[in-house]
């Protein structure tokens, strides 16, 4: 039990439409981080917030976005959905800022089916 | 850019026998860690590794941080079923915040 909860767990949609994912940090945790983990790979940075603002971004194009919240959730938004934005993505947590070495502990992660 | 490679990409246990498992990279990483996957799971981490040479056990898992700092292992004693699953190594480096590069992972599974 990592503290970290994401919502909703599976979700389909259409090419060309946007989603919303939305994770929920341990309490106390003010960096987050999302990642995109295709079948059979290791997980990909794709992001990361701390205190609301970007701070670290993968080799992902600007349709994926993301938010922070003062409360330490955290959403992540993907427009104009594509083929292989299939995948499960996960959102991690960690304490401390940025330049840290804290470990991050992840959630379980939503599965994002695309038609 | 960086790259973890894990080896062996999957192997078979047997109960009771020890195993391991490497990582290998080209970038110097001031971390290590290790995760475990399972099924409709995100990662668990298992172990966290700061210093170069740095040997850490949790129950009966072992993980060192190369000398080099581009290079872990991660030994799991004395095999259970419950073993089963994808162990990751994930490398991070201070200067880039806490963003980890992740290898491709080795899944373990139990001989029929």
């Amino acid at each position: 039990e990592t503290g970290v909860t994401q919502s909703p767990t599976h979700l389909i949609k259409t090419r060309g439409q946007q989603v919303t994912l939305r994770c929920s940090s341990q309490s106390g945790h003010n960096t987050v981080s999302w990642y995109q983990q295709a079948l059979g790979q290791g997980p990909q940075f794709i992001f990361q917030y701390y205190r609301e603002e970007e701070n670290g971004r993968g080799n992902f194009p600007p349709r994926f976005s993301g938010l922070q919240f003062p409360n330490y959730s955290s959403e992540l938004n993907v427009n104009a959905l594509e083929l292989d934005d299939s995948a499960l993505y996960l959102c991690a947590s960690s304490l401390a800022g940025p330049g840290s070495n804290q470990p991050q502990h992840f959630g379980d992660g939503t599965r994002l089916s695309i038609l | 850019g960086q790259q973890l490679n894990q080896s062996p990409q999957s192997m078979f246990i047997q109960e009771g026998e020890d195993v391991s498992m490497n990582c290998t990279s080209s970038s110097i990483f001031n971390t290590w860690l290790w995760y475990k996957q399972e099924p409709g799971e995100g990662p668990v981490l298992l172990i966290a590794l700061y210093k170069a040479g740095e040997l850490t056990s949790n129950g009966r898992l072992t993980a060192q941080f190369g000398i080099t700092r581009k290079d872990s292992f991660l030994n799991i004693s004395a095999s259970i079923p419950s073993d089963v699953g994808i162990y990751f190594c994930a490398g991070m480096i201070k200067a880039a915040g806490n963003k980890l590069t992740f290898g491709g992972g080795t899944r373990v599974l139990v001989k029929p």
